[in-house]
């Protein structure tokens, strides 16, 4: 059955760039989905980061946009998020989950990985 | 603006049900949504996809006891038999040209 794994460092300083990785097993991650990003700061709600297609089309939080980058690759199976110039505001767990068509509802969860910003 | 509104919490007592409500902003009462659940300290599971006629589907492994329904922009789950793992975040989730949360709901059972 399909399964998400979020990894990446725990702690980043402020204004550099967080870097996490969701593996993707039993299942292609080619196989026509799209695949998003969700953050949940502590005590929080849920929060739409952006989605990417394995053919790298993308669709971004307006709010988030131009501090993040989404990538796929396909020979590793994994999707990349990079968000540049992070604050406290940042601190968070970070979800990866899978579109079940289209740009609808998430389907698949990751477990989700905690991201703290601090010095 | 697509927007979802979830009351911030409900409680109910344990064997009955409850009824949780995610409202679509005005404009919007044509949009499906999705329910996941939260348990306390996990990652959210997708529970089902609701479309505005009340028609849902829903992810694998999820009980009977868990149902949805439609009226107008309003959307429901319905949780009966109300047992302890229960306890958890619910949120709604819709999407259009990007991907819409609610702010959730924390439901207690009593």
């Amino acid at each position: 059955q399909l399964q998400l794994q979020e990894s990446g460092p725990g702690l980043v300083k402020p204004s550099e760039t967080l870097s996490l990785t969701c593996t993707v097993s039993g299942g292609s991650i080619s196989s026509s989905y799209y695949w998003g990003w969700i953050r949940q700061s502590p005590g929080k709600g849920l929060e739409w980061i952006g989605s990417i297609y394995y053919s790298g089309s993308t669709y971004h939080n307006p709010s988030l946009k131009s501090r993040v980058t989404m990538s796929v690759d396909t020979s590793k199976n994994q999707l990349s998020l990079e968000m540049s110039s992070v604050t406290a505001a940042d601190t968070a767990v970070y979800y990866c989950a899978r579109h079940a068509t289209g740009m609808a509802e998430f389907d698949k969860w990751g477990q989700g990985t905690l991201v703290s910003v601090s010095s | 603006q697509l927007v979802l509104t979830q009351s911030p919490s409900a409680s109910a007592s344990l064997g009955a049900s409850v009824k949780l409500t995610c409202t679509l902003s005005s404009g919007h009462s044509s949009y499906a949504i999705a329910w996941h659940q939260q348990q306390p300290e996990k990652g959210p599971r997708f529970l089902m996809k609701l479309k505005s006629d009340g028609s849902h589907s829903k992810g694998d492994g999820i009980p009977d006891r868990f149902s949805g329904s439609s009226s107008g922009a309003e959307r429901y789950l319905t949780i009966s038999s109300l047992q302890s793992e229960d306890e958890a975040d619910y949120y709604c989730q819709t999407w259009g040209t990007g991907v819409v949360f609610g702010g959730g709901t924390k439901l207690t059972v009593l």
